[in-house]
């Protein structure tokens, strides 16, 4: 069974497009996470749910649109995507918010706007 | 804040050679440090964690990473690279802020010769 899965894997779509990705956990955990994951590798946290509450939103677009349906769940909307939009975006999830915590991350959704 | 520097992007080694991934963090407080491993086109996998207790943790796969305070280091180990340790390695700090960020290093790239 796979833990943290997302959907699609590959995602490629024209500039001004809206799409989404999916994200399940089936860990039982109460923590989600989206991460971006840029061309040089490097990977930066966009948003950090704890049992459905957003208690992270970083320095990202309002054009991003997470969404948590429940605590399994972890839905990400973008709107009118660019060009810098361009990356891996990477699910995760913990067990809780404290800081002894291990994250485990879904597969990655590659996503290529053209 | 907190911030992680892996100081060396690409290493490469000999299958059956010794291995250091070097890892420095900067946090006012015990950290809670992690390393994941990342193969091509998958996402990141735990290698091994440190949260408390004896400074030398084993994790999976042969790899062991040693905790040294003084210097702010958390250096990846293996003995004896096989071929298939080529991926990507990122060292990460657990904050302890509400909401559990996880700050990631950029990475090192791992590339083993046969």
């Amino acid at each position: 069974d796979t833990a943290v899965s997302q959907t699609p894997k590959y995602l490629v779509t024209q500039m001004g497009n809206d799409k989404s990705i999916k994200c399940e956990q089936n860990l039982g955990h109460d923590t989600m996470y989206w991460y971006k994951q840029d061309s040089k590798k490097f990977l930066k946290i966009m948003f950090s749910y704890n049992n459905k509450e957003l208690i992270i939103n970083e320095t990202v677009p309002n054009r991003f649109s997470p969404k948590s349906p429940d605590k399994a769940h972890l839905n990400l909307h973008i709107n009118s995507l660019e060009l810098g939009d361009s990356a891996v975006y990477f699910c995760a999830s913990s067990q809780n918010v404290g800081a002894n915590t291990e994250a485990f991350f879904g597969q990655g959704t590659r996503l290529t706007v053209v | 804040a907190q911030s992680v520097t892996q100081p060396d992007i690409h290493i490469t080694v000999s299958e059956g050679a010794s291995l250091e991934l070097r890892c420095n963090y900067s946090y006012g407080a015990t950290p809670y440090l992690f390393w994941y491993v990342q193969s091509p086109g998958q996402g990141l996998q735990l290698l091994l964690k440190y949260f408390s207790g004896d400074t030398l943790v084993q994790g999976i796969k042969g790899f062991e990473a040693e905790f040294k305070r003084s210097q702010s280091s958390f250096n990846l180990r293996k003995p004896s690279v096989h071929w298939s340790d080529a991926a990507e390695y990122f060292c990460a700090v657990g904050a302890r802020n509400y909401g559990q960020n996880f700050v990631f290093g950029p990475g090192t790239r791992l590339s083993v010769l046969p």
